[in-house]
């Protein structure tokens, strides 16, 4: 069972606007920046958001994020076919003294 | 350009061991904390290990806690994970990572798959 909860699937039509909640505790997401993963099968994991709500270079201005008290998410604007994949979001635990993740997100383009 | 490239993955029997390297190029790596992350097939992204950029730091999962070694050889550029007694749940891809806490992994290798089997 993960620390931080994510639902297992989203879905949207081309196009529309899809967005995933990561839910945590004061230790983890509470005290922390969140980051966001996104994961194609056969390929390396990559850095989609972060600190919150910053896209490194590269990741396109339809994505965002944000965070509040416990809880934060990633928004996909414009979605397309190309953003069917695993999404993770992850923070650092100051009580486990780990870095924890949620389950992933599988979004899938209808 | 940053580059890391993990080896060291195989098949190998339940309570056996593995080392995984990492070699890193295209940044100061003595600058750097790295990290292992692995990929389990069908259940997701999972942090293995810290290591703070003089070595001095170390974390670990607590599933992986007393059975798995990270360190670090800074004047190589190479990052390690030794793993003993290995477990059918151990089985991955495993990924060396660069980054920090704050504001996440943005560079990852291409992955070593690691499979516990008899």
């Amino acid at each position: 069972q993960s620390v931080l909860t994510q639902p297992p699937s989203a879905s949207g039509t081309p196009g529309q606007r899809v967005t995933i909640s990561c839910s945590g505790g004061s230790s983890n997401i509470g005290s922390n920046t969140v980051n966001w993963y996104q994961h194609l099968p056969g390929t390396a994991p990559k850095l989609l958001m972060s600190s919150n709500n910053q896209r490194p270079s590269g990741v396109p201005d339809r994505f965002s994020g944000s965070k509040s008290g416990t809880s934060a998410s990633l928004a996909i604007s414009g979605l397309q076919s190309e953003d069917e994949a695993d999404y993770y979001c992850a923070a650092w635990d100051d009580s486990l003294k780990a870095y924890v993740f949620g389950a992933g997100t599988e979004v899938t383009v209808l | 350009e940053v580059q890391l490239l993990e080896s060291g993955g195989g098949l190998v029997q339940p309570g056996g061991s593995l080392r995984l390297s990492c070699a890193a190029s295209g940044f100061t790596f003595s600058d750097s904390a790295m990290y292992w992350v692995r990929l389990v097939p069908g259940k997701g992204l999972e942090w293995v290990s810290a290591i703070s950029s003089s070595g001095f730091n170390i974390y670990y999962a607590d599933s992986v806690r007393g059975r798995f070694t990270i360190y670090r050889d800074n004047s190589k550029n190479l990052l390690y994970l030794q793993m003993n007694n290995l477990r059918a749940e151990d089985t991955a891809f495993y990924y060396c990572a660069k980054g920090d806490k704050i504001n996440g992994w943005g560079s990852w290798g291409q992955g070593a798959l690691v499979t516990v089997s008899s």
